[in-house]
């Protein structure tokens, strides 16, 4: 198993482009998560999404937006990419019926927006 | 919105020494996750306290939790360089997940 793999590893963008980041899981899990991480802040949550074709807010949703069209694929969408998005994104999955909610980790895709 | 502090932010310790990572959490919860992170990568499931009173050891980690002070401690015992990463707690309410700031330990030889 691959686990939960993000597409593109880096990327670097000029304000008002837009992108698309690809989060992957082959375990069958149920919950997808998309985090950004920045320095001396922690993981914030940006969107999540319970089942298929469904998303959430969370807690930093402004200038994203995610689709869920597939159980093993969640979507990360930036429309007009500003210099605050720049920051390390992370995707996790999990799985509800194990009880502990694990999260799994996706590598990260390092984002620049000059 | 869920608030999770920990403390201390940095710490640097010797070798062989012991020393214990704190996470307070501002509402009730009964869950909390403790992850690592290595310096470019991504994190890792360390520990799940499930309820009050649960405690997990591995190695040379033990994590407890006391849902009723809302704190949970991340114990290291006789450190060593291998330890040396960030170290991540986080809870949950609903289904968001609240991260700390994390804590950067050094272990020094």
């Amino acid at each position: 198993n691959a686990g939960v793999t993000q597409t593109p590893k880096f990327r670097v963008l000029k304000t008002g482009q837009s992108m698309t980041l690809l989060c992957a899981q082959d375990m069958n899990h149920e919950y997808m998560y998309w985090y950004r991480q920045d320095p001396g802040m922690g993981l914030r949550l940006i969107h999540y999404s319970v089942g298929e074709g469904t998303t959430a807010k969370g807690e930093v949703p402004d200038g994203y937006n995610v689709s869920r069209l597939k159980k093993q694929n969640f979507l990360l969408g930036l429309e007009s990419a500003a210099p605050s998005q720049t920051s390390v994104y992370f995707c996790a999955s999990s799985y509800p019926a194990d009880f502990t909610d694990t999260q799994y980790f996706g590598p990260g895709t390092r984002l620049t927006v000059l | 919105e869920l608030k999770v502090e920990q403390n201390p932010l940095f710490l640097s310790m010797q070798e062989g020494k012991n020393y214990t990572i704190y996470c307070n959490y501002s509402t009730t919860s009964d869950r909390l996750y403790w992850y690592r992170q290595d310096p470019g990568k991504s994190l890792e499931s360390l520990f799940v306290l499930l309820s009050n009173g649960a405690v997990k050891q591995e190695g040379r980690l033990m994590a407890s939790l006391d849902t009723k002070a809302r704190l949970s401690t991340l114990h290291i015992t006789a450190a060593v360089h291998d330890l040396s990463a960030t170290y991540f707690c986080a809870s949950n309410t609903g289904n968001q997940f609240y991260f700390g700031t994390g804590t950067s330990l050094t272990v020094i030889p």
